[in-house]
């Protein structure tokens, strides 16, 4: 079946340590998105990227890395300057950059920093 | 991209469709009108999207006004699984590669 993973599930680190949530589709997607939801919240867009090798800063990027090696993959890099890292996070992907917005989500991981 | 106005919440009996409204007054004419939903503790999944004319899809019918300012999702026969957060966003073609998503409407189907 066609569709985005991400793992883990759940993921819980200590403060002051990064941590790399996976995003993987098999879709042929060319375009990929990390959110990032706190509770009782909406989506807030952290990056994007169109095409591999190229990525953009969405609304809230600060504390955050990506990187966009290969066309299934877009890892996401919480890092120690993130102020307050602990939501769920949800990558998603959609066929054409710059095309309507029908996205397709993966399950997402929900951090929790200790 | 407008911004959209939907109410927080709404309850609809198992087996009646539901309504949910969603205001888009300041919409221009080249944004769309999406709608998706997020069942707890899961991603959002897309529902149906719609420009000026009414839409249809295995899932729902997207009512758009005349004027465009505003517009229904329609569940015909809501079950128990429909219960989500409904989000209304407008976007537009060669604008911002983000979707916004306000708050939404917590929709409750009740047996």
């Amino acid at each position: 079946d066609g569709g985005i993973t991400q793992s883990p599930k759940y993921l819980f680190r200590k403060e002051g340590q990064n941590v790399t949530l996976s995003c993987e589709q098999n879709l042929n997607h060319d375009a990929m998105y990390w959110y990032r939801q706190d509770p009782g919240q909406g989506l807030r867009l952290i990056y994007y990227s169109q095409i591999v090798n190229d990525f953009q800063k969405g609304d809230i990027a600060e504390g955050y890395s990506v990187s966009r090696e290969k066309k299934e993959s877009f890892p996401l890099t919480v890092t120690s300057a993130q102020k307050n890292p602990t939501a769920f996070y949800l990558c998603a992907s959609s066929k054409i950059a710059g095309g309507p917005g029908e996205q397709f989500f993966g399950p997402g991981t929900r951090l929790t920093v200790l | 991209d407008a911004k959209t106005t939907q109410p927080p919440s709404m309850d609809c009996a198992e087996g009646r469709a539901a309504n949910l409204p969603c205001n888009h007054s300041t919409i221009s004419g080249n944004e769309y009108v999406y709608w998706y939903r997020q069942i707890h503790s899961q991603g959002p999944q897309y529902i149906i999207h719609g420009l000026k004319n009414n839409e249809t899809n295995e899932m729902a019918s997207l009512i758009i006004t005349e004027d465009r300012k505003s517009s229904t999702l329609i569940l015909p026969h809501a079950t128990l699984r429909d219960t989500a957060v409904y989000y209304c966003i407008a976007w537009r073609i060669q604008g911002a590669q983000k979707l916004v998503f306000g708050q939404g409407t917590r929709l409750t189907i009740n047996p």
